[in-house]
């Protein structure tokens, strides 16, 4: 069974420090894998898409890097900032007709100043 | 370009009642979905619409229908709600199987 597994499940951290969120997956076989940001009260945007061949991907202070060879991908969080405080999910797409998505249950992010 | 809108934001149902959620897009985009949402689990797909004249179950699609009314919207029915969809209804869209899909803001919906 296809699964994706994020951790931590939350975690807190002072203003200006860097943090990074772990995804683990099982999805076979590999497509791509994104890393969505979910405000509260929002639906999640994209960040981020890491394919086979790619090892690192940055948009701004995010660099999300990719093992396909251990299907671990993290998503590394530069100077956090208090707009950063939100739930960041990792999403797998299998490489199969319809392209299926296994969504990760979220890490939850607080920024504290 | 307001993207995805899902209406209502909030509803508040009795157990037994039927209602019928919004989403529409202004993406131009052929692939719609509806997802749900739950307290540490993430998210589930309930319907999706590949493109404009064709819909298929998702991973959770019991107690559920969807129409797809055109290519901009994509509605999802509750006949009989229950206590157990009480949740947060997502809607999605996107061009292609290769882009990322764009989300709504969500409706919550409470069902007593």
């Amino acid at each position: 069974k296809n699964q994706v597994e994020q951790s931590p499940q939350s975690l807190i951290i002072l203003e200006g420090k860097n943090c990074t969120l772990q995804c683990n997956y099982t999805v076979s076989p590999f497509s791509n894998l994104r890393w969505y940001k979910q405000d509260t009260g929002r639906g999640p945007v994209s960040l981020t898409i890491m394919t086979f061949s790619e090892n690192t991907k940055s948009n701004g202070r995010y660099t999300a890097t990719l093992d396909a060879d251990t299907k671990q991908s993290s998503l590394h969080i530069t100077a956090s900032q208090l707009s950063d405080s939100a739930s960041y999910i990792c999403v797998v797409s299998a490489a199969a007709a319809g392209n299926k998505l296994t969504f990760g249950g979220g890490t939850r992010v607080l920024v504290k100043p | 370009n307001a993207g995805v809108t899902q209406t209502p934001k909030f509803q508040v149902l009795k157990t037994g009642q039927s209602m019928t959620l919004q989403c529409a897009q202004d993406m131009n985009h052929n692939s719609m979905y509806w997802y749900r949402q739950d307290p540490g689990m993430g998210l589930r797909l309930i319907y999706y619409s590949a493109s404009e004249g064709t819909t298929d179950k998702g991973e959770v699609p019991n107690g559920y229908n969807v129409s797809r009314l055109n290519k901009r919207e994509f509605s999802l029915r509750l006949e009989s709600a229950a206590p157990s969809q009480t949740s947060v209804y997502f809607c999605a869209s996107r061009p292609n199987y290769n882009q990322p899909q764009h989300f709504g803001d969500g409706t919550r919906l409470s069902i007593l």
